[in-house]
C-alpha cells in the first residue's frame, strides 16, 4: 500500500483565497483525521470521521474551516476565505479502528498564507 | 478540554546518554500511544500501552504506563543520531477525546 495520501505538498495562497487540502486514506480503514500543527499549538485534532460520516469537529477552529468524506477513499478540508494565521502543516491520518489503533500519517501539506 | 503534558520541551544530549521523556495527564487515561516525528517528517507510531504499570521494550525504548494510567514515560537508553526528532504521547480519554501532547524535542550530539 502506499500508504496516506496528501495534495497539495505545498501551498502558498494569498489572503481570502479559498485553499483546498485533499487525503486519500489507506484502502480498508474506517477512521479519518485531520490535524494542523504550528510550532505555537503543536497537533491538534481537528476533525475525524468513520465510515465517512463525522463524528467530533470540535477541534475545527472556525466556520471558515469545512471538511469532506464523500466516500471511503477520499476527503477533503477547505479554509475559505484563508487567514495569515491558518499557516500551519495539515495532516491527514487514517486508522482501522479507534482509539485503540495505529494512526498512520501522510506527509502532510505545508500551507503558507500571505 | 482534556489535555496531556510533556516534559522537559527540549532536551539536548550526547550520544550514548541516556534519555527520558514524562507525560502526564490530569484525568486516567484509556490508553496511551507514542510517535516519533523526524525533522521534516510526519510523525509514527511506537506503541501503546492500555494497561495500568504496564511496560513495554522496543531495543533501547523502555515505555511505561502509570499505576494511575495517568502518567506515561519513554526512556532510551544510549542514544544514537538516529533517535533526533519530537516525541510525542497521545491520550485517549474513554472516548471523549484524543489529545496529542506537546512533545520532547530530542537532538542527540554526536
Amino acid at each position: 500500500d502506499a500508504g496516506v495520501i496528501q495534495s497539495p505538498r505545498h501551498e502558498v495562497t494569498e489572503m481570502g483565497q479559498e485553499v483546498t487540502l485533499r487525503c486519500k486514506p489507506i484502502s480498508g480503514h474506517d477512521y479519518l483525521f485531520w490535524y494542523r500543527q504550528t510550532m505555537m499549538r503543536g497537533l491538534e485534532l481537528l476533525i475525524y470521521f468513520n465510515n465517512n460520516v463525522p463524528i467530533d469537529d470540535s477541534g475545527m477552529p472556525e466556520d471558515r474551516f469545512s471538511a469532506k468524506m464523500p466516500n471511503a477513499s477520499f476527503s477533503t478540508l477547505k479554509i475559505q476565505p484563508s487567514e495569515p494565521r491558518d499557516s500551519a502543516v495539515y495532516f491527514c491520518a487514517s486508522s482501522l479502528g479507534f482509539p485503540y489503533n495505529e494512526q498512520f500519517f501522510g506527509p502532510g501539506t505545508r500551507l503558507t498564507v500571505l | 478540554g482534556q489535555q496531556v503534558m510533556q516534559i522537559p520541551q527540549y532536551q539536548h544530549v550526547q550520544e550514548g546518554e541516556d534519555f527520558t521523556t514524562y507525560c502526564n495527564s490530569s484525568t486516567t487515561l484509556s490508553n496511551i500511544q507514542w510517535y516519533k516525528q523526524r525533522p521534516g517528517g510526519h510523525p509514527v507510531f511506537l506503541i501503546q500501552l492500555v494497561k495500568s504499570g504496564e511496560v513495554k521494550k522496543q531495543k533501547r525504548l523502555t515505555f511505561q504506563f502509570g499505576e494511575a494510567k495517568k502518567n506515561s514515560s519513554l526512556h532510551i537508553t544510549a542514544t544514537q543520531t538516529t533517535d533526533v526528532g519530537t516525541y510525542f504521547c497521545a491520550g485517549s480519554f474513554y472516548g471523549q477525546n484524543f489529545v496529542f501532547g506537546p512533545g520532547t524535542r530530542l537532538s542527540v550530539l554526536p
